[in-house]
């Protein structure tokens, strides 16, 4: 199956700091999904970006599909913007409607 | 509020004994999934099912069950747990795009934290 693999695995920043979190996938995709999990555990969906770029506020993503990576860019970090950032991709082709995701990337954030 | 809502919160079981952990969405999302979460380990998906009366395996589903009976509901069942049940469960929904290609919303609920003694 497709593999994902994330970079950094820990991250530390002071508030304010900008930071850049990556996603390598070992196989063309047509659905890329990042997510923040808050240190109480729960799960936010950010964005949906197979290709492209969006941005939303402070944070944006750019996926380059033809060279099967996805970066997340946090800018102006907040002590809020704490937790675990995760990847996650359907292989193009896919037979069934799942995500697979890689092991994520713990951000903390400073005061 | 919308969204996906999990029970228990919170369980310890004993070794053998049995469960159900609940998961309800109440925005007509085709698609329900359930994974755990293990320390540093990411998501693993346990189940999933893509409408109702219709499940799948995942990537991890031995000792767990799952059934699809209404579009709102997508219960998992442990039967004979097992310390190596140990973990965080989350569920999880999303729905199907008007091409029928893609799925979006992926919403996911609070979860549950299972410790098997």
């Amino acid at each position: 199956g497709i593999q994902v693999e994330q970079s950094p695995p820990d991250l530390i920043l002071q508030e304010g700091a900008n930071s850049t979190l990556r996603c390598n996938f070992s196989d063309s995709v047509n659905n890329l999904q990042w997510f923040h999990q808050n240190p109480w555990g729960q799960l936010i969906n950010l964005f949906y970006i197979p290709s492209g770029t969006k941005q939303n506020g402070r944070l944006s993503a750019t996926t380059v599909a033809t060279e099967r990576y996805s970066l997340l860019y946090i800018s102006s970090s907040q002590t809020t913007d704490s937790g675990v950032y995760f990847c996650a991709v359907r292989a193009r082709g896919g037979s069934n409607y799942k995500l697979t995701f890689g092991k994520g990337t713990l951000l903390t954030v400073n005061p | 509020n919308a969204g996906v809502t999990q029970t228990p919160k919170f369980r310890i079981l004993k070794i053998g004994q049995s469960m159900t952990l609940q998961c309800a969405q109440d925005m007509n999302h085709n698609y329900m999934y359930w994974y755990r979460q293990d320390p540093g380990m990411g998501l693993k998906l346990i189940y999933y099912s893509v409408g109702a009366g219709i499940t799948d395996k995942g990537e991890v589903p031995n000792g767990y069950n799952v059934s699809r009976s209404t579009t709102e509901d997508f219960p998992l069942r442990l039967e004979l747990a097992a310390p190596s049940q140990t973990s965080v469960y989350f569920c999880a929904s999303s729905y199907l795009s008007g091409t029928g290609d893609q799925f979006y919303g992926y919403t996911f609920g609070s979860g549950t934290r299972l410790t098997v003694v």
